[in-house]
């Protein structure tokens, strides 16, 4: 079945530092979508990209999608201590599909 | 979007007491819903899907159970809980094809 491998698992960053999560699929994706969980809370809808080498910014973060559809990141730019929290990147195939298929998601702590 | 809605928040329940924890969806209609559990410090764990009413997956073999009595409600249940089914269970709801999730409910069996 479809497995998606997220790298690292954890991060420390010093405030101010860049940051990147991977994301990697054993298939070839239909859309990959990105989600933040603050700790204690919910997982949070960040973004969905669906084009072939799609890049996607919002403020700080830029999202990539692979040529092959088969790897994304997510980056952070001089981070900020609002930005903890754990990063799950969630892959959806074949299209249309019901499910996704989640990564174990990178925990990001920021010292400030 | 969608608006999902959990209760309770946190529920402490011994070993071999039953569960039942509720999710009910507002916006859209026959929406797809997912039960998933998050271990401590873990991914996430699909437990169940439907697509709709009375129509249920099972992802992983386990001691819990899914029902989908209503459009928009999905019920989480267990006859006898057992020590390992401690975590964070999160109901989602699928709109297009982004998922959203309620606040979950921290469950804890001693």
């Amino acid at each position: 079945g479809q497995q998606v491998m997220q790298i690292p698992q954890y991060q420390h960053v010093q405030e101010g530092e860049d940051f990147t999560t991977y994301c990697n699929s054993s298939t070839t994706l239909s859309n990959i979508q990105w989600y933040k969980q603050r700790p204690g809370g919910h997982p949070v809808f960040l973004i969905q990209l669906v084009k072939s080498g799609e890049v996607k910014k919002q403020k700080r973060l830029t999202f990539q999608f692979g040529e092959a559809k088969k790897n994304s990141s997510l980056h952070i730019t001089a981070t900020q201590t609002t930005d903890v929290g754990t990063y799950f990147c969630g892959g959806s195939d074949p299209p249309g599909s019901y499910q996704l298929t989640f990564g174990k998601g990178t925990k990001l702590s920021v010292i400030p | 979007s969608q608006t999902i809605h959990q209760w309770p928040a946190t529920l402490v329940q011994p070993v071999g007491s039953p569960l039942s924890l509720e999710c009910t969806v507002e916006g859209t209609s026959n929406p797809n819903l997912y039960w998933y559990r998050q271990a401590a410090g873990r991914g996430l764990q699909l437990l169940f899907y439907s697509v709709g009413i009375g129509q249920i997956s099972s992802e992983v073999p386990q001691n819990l159970s899914a029902s989908r009595p209503q459009d928009r409600q999905f019920i989480l249940s267990s006859k006898k809980l057992l020590l390992s089914d401690s975590g964070f269970y999160l109901c989602a709801g699928q709109d297009r094809q982004t998922q959203y999730f309620g606040p979950g409910t921290r469950l804890l069996v001693l």
